[in-house]
């Protein structure tokens, strides 16, 4: 039973350039979830997709978008890159219920210079 | 004001040693409470779910006290593979969770 997958693992962009982050929801899973992680610092929580629609977002800006595919997978986009956009960037899966426990991946750690 | 706070360490202690971490959450609307543990430059893994009643899991054991919007964690007989970072999660009705700093801890031989 595959957990929950991103990719790539690492990546480097210059700023302004814009990327794309995948996920694939550990199985039997309907709801993802993306956090972004700065060093030495909690995750904080940009948005969340169910049956493909954006459920819940967080205070993060425009440029941050997403998408969820029919098979439940996911994308991060993140446009006109930022060096404060470098960070860990998490995908969590889980059910859509409140006391539904989060798995994450392995998380992309984007550097922006 | 963070919407969970922790006091982010280092907590130092040797091998066997009782260790509590503390957290506060500001949003008296979250719906569930969680611990969870992350390694240096891994992906955060539940430890375990907190409850108004307490509970339990081997050497852990986690406590909810709604009224003071406060959680906490307590570790007994400490193994140098407890060190990690702990974090204090708060989620709302929607499974949105919100993070604590984290509290790192380091157990010594």
């Amino acid at each position: 039973d595959a957990g929950v997958t991103q990719s790539p693992t690492h990546l480097i962009k210059t700023r302004g350039q814009q990327v794309t982050l995948r996920c694939s929801p550990k199985s039997g899973h309907d709801t993802v979830s993306w956090y972004q992680q700065a060093l030495g610092q909690g995750p904080q929580f940009i948005f969340q997709y169910y049956e493909e629609e954006e459920r819940q977002r967080g205070n993060f800006p425009d440029r941050f978008s997403g998408h969820q595919f029919p098979n439940y997978s996911s994308e991060l986009n993140v446009n006109a890159l930022l060096l404060g956009d470098s960070a860990l960037y998490l995908c969590a899966s889980s059910l859509p219920r409140s006391d539904s426990p989060l798995h994450f991946g392995n998380g992309t750690r984007l550097t922006v210079t | 004001r963070k919407e969970v706070e922790q006091d982010p360490g280092p907590f130092n202690v040797p091998e066997g040693a009782t260790v509590a971490f503390n957290c506060t959450y500001s949003n008296s609307a979250s719906q569930s409470f969680f611990w969870y543990r992350q390694d240096c430059r891994k992906e955060p893994k539940l430890l375990m779910s907190v409850y108004s009643s307490g509970n339990e899991d081997g050497r852990f054991t986690a406590q909810l006290n709604r009224a003071s919007q406060y959680i906490s964690l307590l570790i007994r007989d400490s193994k140098l593979s407890d060190s990690a970072t702990y974090l204090c999660v708060a989620a709302n009705a929607g499974n949105m969770l919100t993070f604590g700093g984290g509290t790192r801890l380091m157990v010594k031989p």
